[in-house]
């Protein structure tokens, strides 16, 4: 069946700008996750969502990320007024639930580049 | 979160075993340990997990130290395919939403 689906694969924006990245979850998964991964700072936790609500924003890196998901499955990341250390892969990862036994399933990234 | 300990590389040839380590002395009696491993330019992907007694799948096999301070993720039969970055990450088994906490983990090298 299909995996975890992110778009676009690569995003080069200009610093100052706004940007939406996108993730398609398994069909049927429930929890969904954010991480991002840059060179100097490895792969680290954004947001997680259980259906549409988000119990642990904790990762986020500054009030200008923010993330919603809608109708439990596709979720948007948007990053207001990009900075140049906001470029890295950002990844989205999905569940079929919000238990520690249950594998999650990763996308293959955004390439976010902010010149 | 209880931390994790691994090589931050090792190396193997094609079809021997390869043993990778990881330490976990500070780790709770309900902390779950799963292992991740990322190719190059690819997603993290789920391998194995345990809590105390070995595992295996299709995959690896894992075994967890009787103490459960240290783990070793086994590939029986290494291809250049499993050339990656291979994570150790403790799950707390009690909370959800338990999000994935990376560290740097060890960079597998396969000699063909």
């Amino acid at each position: 069946g299909a995996g975890v689906s992110q778009s676009p694969s690569n995003k080069v924006t200009e610093k100052g700008k706004d940007v939406e990245l996108r993730c398609d979850p398994i069909s049927g998964h429930t929890a969904l996750y954010w991480y991002r991964q840059s060179l100097g700072q490895g792969l680290e936790f954004l947001i997680y969502f259980q259906g549409n609500s988000a119990p642990d924003k904790s990762g986020l890196p500054s009030d200008r990320f923010s993330a919603e998901r809608t109708g439990g499955s596709v979720s948007t990341l948007t990053i207001q007024r990009t900075q140049q250390e906001d470029s890295a892969v950002y990844l989205c990862a999905s569940s079929l639930e919000d238990h520690h036994s249950y594998e999650q399933y990763f996308g293959p990234g955004t390439r976010l580049t902010v010149t | 979160d209880a931390k994790t300990t691994q090589p931050n590389s090792m190396e193997s040839n094609e079809e021997e075993p390869v043993h990778l380590p990881c330490n976990h002395s500070t780790i709770s009696g309900t902390d779950y340990i799963h292992w991740y491993r990322q190719l190059p330019s690819q997603g993290p992907e789920y391998v194995i997990h345990g809590l105390t007694s070995n595992v295996n799948n299709r995959m690896a096999s894992l075994a967890i130290a009787e103490d459960r301070k240290s783990s070793t993720l086994i590939l029986h039969r290494a291809t250049l395919r499993d050339a990656a970055v291979y994570y150790c990450i403790l799950r707390d088994g009690e909370t959800s939403g338990s999000r994935l906490t990376f560290g740097e983990g060890t960079q597998l090298t396969v000699n063909p």
